[in-house]
């Protein structure tokens, strides 16, 4: 069974301050998806990271996805309350399957 | 015009009793999915099916039934409601296994 290991499980922050989560895994994946989700709504796709290596932007939010495609970060410069809620990365095993979730990491950000 | 939508929003309903929960996408998606949510926040899949036919069933008890009247449906069907089935149920929806993943609002199940 393919793991997707997120940290920190749970992070707050103040406003303006910049944050790292990541997304580990001892698996390959053949690309990795992150989704945030604000209370009382379902998940929602923020970017998808296919090539090893590669960065996406997305406003604030830089995505990196490991060399190897085993791993994933999501930076998030000057963090504002807006960026609050749960961010969990999942990871496609080439179409075959479901995707698999992480557990998630819960960010608070506090004005 | 919501993507995936699912009824009812919230649920609150006693021990024993049989309950089911609707989920329609208008995406053309091949792929329906059924996830439950509980409190610590973990996402995990319960069942997925593709046009109308089950292919994944994780782990859970058969008190649950999932049915698939046509590829843009799939219900949730709950017998003999347990305390701990108290859960954030989210249906979903893709175009294949493994692509972006479009989630419904989430139903609230709470059991008292």
């Amino acid at each position: 069974t393919q793991l997707l290991e997120q940290s920190p499980q749970f992070l707050s922050i103040q406003e303006g301050e910049n944050l790292t989560v990541y997304c580990n895994s001892s698996s390959v994946f053949s690309s990795l998806q992150w989704y945030r989700q604000e209370p009382g709504e379902g998940p929602v796709l923020l970017v998808t990271v296919v090539t090893g290596g590669e960065v996406k932007k997305l406003k604030r939010l830089t995505f990196q996805f490991g060399d190897a495609r085993k791993d994933s970060s999501l930076h998030i410069t000057a963090a504002q309350p807006g960026d609050t809620g749960l961010y969990l990365c999942a990871g496609d095993n080439s179409g075959n399957t479901p995707l698999v979730f992480g557990k998630g990491t819960r960010l608070s950000v506090i004005a | 015009d919501t993507a995936v939508s699912q009824t009812p929003k919230y649920l609150v309903t006693q021990m024993g009793n049989d309950k089911s929960i609707k989920c329609e996408q208008n995406l053309g998606h091949d792929t329906m999915y059924w996830y439950k949510q509980d409190s610590k926040k973990f996402l995990k899949i319960m069942f997925s099916y593709n046009n109308k036919e089950l292919i994944i069933n994780e782990t859970v008890p058969n008190r649950f039934s999932p049915k698939s009247p046509d590829k843009a449906h799939l219900n949730l069907h709950i017998n003999s409601l347990e305390l701990g089935d108290s859960a954030v149920y989210f249906c979903a929806s893709s175009l294949g296994q493994g692509n972006t993943i479009y989630f419904g609002e989430g139903s609230w199940l709470t059991v008292v």
